[in-house]
């Protein structure tokens, strides 16, 4: 069965600094998606992307992040300037009703 | 702004029994609801959903109830087995297609042998 696949499984980062998160999304879907879960906290959206643009983002989704979709199959979480708070599991998701996820990116600020 | 609720943080069952797990919302323009199991070191996956033109959706021995009128929906595990023991997350959107899921905080479930 085709799956989302994110890449590294654990980013350690200086604070400061920009990190990129990776995602695979699965080939035929349309719409991906990132969305962040704080150490016992609950899953929250970030961003939704179709066609090449945001087509909806949440509060916590300021200037600090972007996405792209550089090629065909890539689809990464960009995270400028990165502060402490912004520790937590990161969520790629692809598709619709269901949406399927990545086993997540533990990102580390240190 | 809990727009999903799980107000059970923990489930305990014993293996063979049913587990309900209960979910609450508060936006009325919700119109599709889904359950995710999520184990440790995983990415949540999903389980099954449910539209609010029903009121029931069955998949072996997941079922899923929806009750509009009081903004709550609950999940149905019989029988119940060890391998269920996961955090299970009830996910709400107004749309069927391309919309973001507003995630409840999860509860915990653990199957006792």
């Amino acid at each position: 069965e085709p799956e989302v696949t994110q890449t590294p499984s654990h980013q350690v980062t200086q604070m400061g600094q920009e990190v990129i998160l990776r995602c695979v999304p699965i080939s035929n879907h349309l719409y991906f998606y990132w969305y962040r879960q704080i150490l016992g906290q609950k899953v929250e959206f970030l961003v939704s992307f179709y066609n090449n643009e945001i087509s909806e983002k949440s509060e916590i989704f300021d200037d600090q992040f972007s996405v792209e979709r550089p090629d065909g199959s890539n689809f990464t979480l960009k995270i400028r300037s990165t502060k402490l708070e912004d520790s937590a599991m990161y969520f790629c998701a692809s598709g619709g009703v269901p949406q399927h996820f990545g086993d997540g990116t533990r990102l580390s600020i240190l | 702004d809990q727009q999903v609720k799980q107000n059970s943080p923990s489930l305990s069952v014993q293996e063979g029994r049913i587990s309900i797990l209960n979910c609450d919302y508060t936006n009325s323009m919700f119109d599709y609801f889904l359950w995710y199991k999520k184990y440790p070191a995983e990415g949540p996956t999903f389980l099954i959903s449910i539209s609010s033109i029903k009121d029931k959706n069955e998949d072996g021995r997941f079922t899923v109830f929806l009750n509009k009128s009081a903004k709550h929906l609950s999940l149905h595990i019989v029988p119940s087995q060890p391998g269920d023991s996961a955090v299970y997350f009830c996910a709400a959107s107004q749309d069927n297609y391309g919309q973001n899921f507003v995630f409840g905080p999860g509860t915990r479930l653990s199957v006792l042998p």
